[in-house]
This record gives C-alpha cells, sequence and structure tokens, in this order.
C-alpha cells in the first residue's frame, strides 16, 4: 500500500534554531517528492521538488534531501523565523499522476 | 496566484441538507481536483477532473459527486451532508504542462462545519 509517513506530528522551536521534518515513504513506482508550506487558513504552496536523482535541493533556509535507496527525506529549515510556523506537507508523486500526500508536520515557531 | 477561488469560504449547516462548493478558476487549465483535510489525515482526494463532462472519483468519494459544465468551474455537492463531512475542502489545479512534476496549486479552502 502506498503511503507517506511524517515525523514528528508537532514540533515547538525557538525562533532563531534549526529543525528538521521527516518523511518515510513507501510508495512504488516512485515519480517525485514534493514538500509543501501550508500557512494556517490557507491552501498547501510548493516550496520544492525532488526527483529520484537528486539527493539535495535548497530554496533560501530550506534544504530537501532525499534518499531513494531508503525511502526517506528530510526537510531542514535553517535559522527559523516566526513566518516559518505552518504545517508541512510531504507528497510523493507516483508515476501515472497520483499523489498520496502525508498527515504533515505542525511547526510552530516561538519568540 | 494561480486564479482559483472557493466560495464559499464558510458555511455551517444541518445534517441532511444539500450543499454544493464551487471552485473558479480563470487560466483554463485541465484538471481540477477536490480534496478534504481533515486533523490526523493527509490530504484526501475526493474526486477530480480532467476536462469539461469528464469526472472521476477519488479515495474518499462516496456521498460527494461533481459536475464541470464549464473549464472555469468545478462543483462538489453534498447531495444530504452529515457530520462526518465536516472539513476543510481543498480545490487545487495541475497547470497545464505540469503534469510531470504534480505541483498542484491550491484554493484557499472551503470550511465546512456539519451540525
Amino acid at each position: 500500500k502506498n503511503q507517506v509517513e511524517q515525523s514528528p506530528q508537532s514540533l515547538i522551536i525557538l525562533e532563531g534554531k534549526n529543525c528538521t521534518l521527516q518523511c518515510n515513504y513507501t510508495v512504488s513506482p516512485f515519480s517525485n517528492l514534493r514538500w509543501y508550506k501550508q500557512d494556517t487558513g490557507r491552501g498547501p504552496v510548493s516550496l520544492t521538488i525532488m526527483t529520484f536523482s537528486e539527493n539535495t535541493k535548497s530554496n533560501g533556509r530550506y534544504t530537501a534531501t532525499l534518499d531513494a535507496d531508503t525511502k526517506q527525506s528530510s526537510l531542514h529549515i535553517t535559522a527559523s523565523q516566526l513566518s516559518d510556523s505552518a504545517s508541512y506537507i510531504c507528497v510523493v508523486s507516483v508515476r501515472g499522476n497520483k499523489l498520496v500526500f502525508g498527515a504533515g508536520t505542525i511547526l510552530r515557531v516561538k519568540s | 496566484d494561480a486564479g482559483i477561488t472557493q466560495s464559499p469560504r464558510h458555511k455551517v449547516t444541518e445534517t441532511g441538507t444539500p450543499v454544493t462548493l464551487r471552485c473558479h478558476q480563470t487560466e483554463n487549465h485541465r484538471y481540477m481536483y477536490w480534496y478534504r483535510q481533515d486533523p490526523g489525515h493527509g490530504l484526501r482526494l475526493i474526486h477530480y477532473s480532467y476536462g469539461v463532462k469528464d469526472t472521476d472519483k477519488g479515495e474518499v468519494s462516496d456521498g460527494y459527486s461533481v459536475s464541470r459544465s464549464k473549464t472555469e468551474d468545478f462543483l462538489l455537492t453534498l447531495e444530504s451532508a452529515t457530520s462526518s463531512q465536516t472539513s476543510v475542502y481543498f480545490c487545487a489545479i495541475l497547470p497545464s504542462g505540469g503534469e510531470g512534476t504534480g505541483e498542484l496549486f491550491f484554493g484557499e479552502g472551503s470550511r465546512l462545519t456539519v451540525l
């Protein structure tokens, strides 16, 4: 069964600190993996996409990694800001355009 | 901004009443989707459309129907709302040419409460 599991479910960190969110998937055949950020009361917005051949990709203070062998991805946030408070959703695309969503990690950044 | 508008944004209704949510897009994209989002669950696909009058079921389609009579509008109908359909509903579009990357653009959501 195609599944995406994210951890932790929620996380509280102090402003300026770093954090790492995890995504494990059992999806086949894999096409790509995307991280979305969802602000409270808004729709999700794509942060980055990882394809099979990519190990690391950065988007500003966000760095995503992918280990296709272990079927794990992480999203690392550097020097967190209050505006990083959001839900982060991992979505794996199965070849053929089927998308499998994780339940998300809720991040709260405190001042 | 992918030009997606959902209406209504908030609705409270009673069990057994019909409800229709509307998703409107301004850029003539072919693929449109309806998802529901509940605490502890990922976004779950209800129905999707790949063109005018072309729709198909998603993983949680029971109790829902859809219609797409124009490219720009995708309607989600709950024929007889139940409390289990209390949720936040998101419309999404897949931009033309984006089928390979799977990047969806979401609307702002419609919060439905069924009492």
